[in-house]
């Protein structure tokens, strides 16, 4: 079964806007990870957020996490069209991906 | 550094057909996971090596896919025989517990597979 689960399936926005994604998983972690995946290339890491961790920034991203709910969001600010992708999260219990949230930002 | 390195990068083959495909990872990386990726889905992890021994193959259709990583290096994964539904891209990454985030993986470019 999937560790992570990413909702929504597709985002569509336009450029500038921000873009928040959310991932559920199932057991307790020490981690997770989300990544990004241009069409047609391999997955890129993106940001790890440890269990003892709310919430950390990269750039314009910032990651929550909330052992409680089993719960972590990913929101990316001032988005760019290269920005289009999509994108995954994984813990470190499995390193198993859900479907991931389709971004498309719109010039 | 070099990164993952795959090959072929694609392949068309007839059904009942055998294929195999090959990863080099990043060197001194000792962790090696090959992934299957359906068109529109995530990926699956389909085998998980420590050095040359296998961590986890619970997900690995083993009556037709196999793979090895004899010296603890590179590794190559093996289809045989092909079925229409292994159409789809298939991922390597490799980890090393020596980096400052020892749980992030780096993912080749894939081999996209087509099955006729």
């Amino acid at each position: 079964s999937q560790q992570g689960e990413e909702d929504p399936q597709a985002l569509s926005i336009q450029e500038g806007e921000n873009a928040t994604m959310n991932c559920s998983y199932k057991t307790s972690i020490n981690n997770l990870q989300w990544y990004r995946q241009n069409s047609g290339r391999g997955l890129v890491h993106l940001i790890l957020i440890r269990s003892n961790e709310r919430e950390k920034h990269s750039g314009r991203l910032r990651v929550t996490l909330d052992t409680s709910k089993k719960s972590s969001s990913l929101l990316i600010t001032a988005s760019r069209a290269a920005d289009t992708a999509s994108y995954f999260c994984a813990t470190d219990e499995d390193m198993r991906f859900g479907a991931g949230t389709r971004l498309t930002v719109k010039p | 550094e070099a990164g993952v390195a795959q090959s072929p990068r694609y392949k068309i083959i007839e059904k009942r057909q055998s294929v195999a495909f090959w990863c080099n990872p990043i060197s001194g990386h000792a962790t090696l996971y090959w992934y299957q990726q359906i068109l529109g889905q995530g990926p699956k992890l389909l085998i998980q090596f420590q050095n040359n021994g296998v961590v986890d193959d619970s997900q690995l259709p083993k009556d037709r896919f196999s793979a090895e990583r004899l010296k603890g290096v590179d590794s190559t994964l093996k289809i045989q025989p092909a079925k229409l539904e292994d159409s789809a891209v298939y991922l390597c990454a490799s980890s090393t517990r020596d980096s400052p985030l020892p749980e992030t993986q780096y993912f080749g470019p894939g081999t996209r597979l087509l099955v006729l």
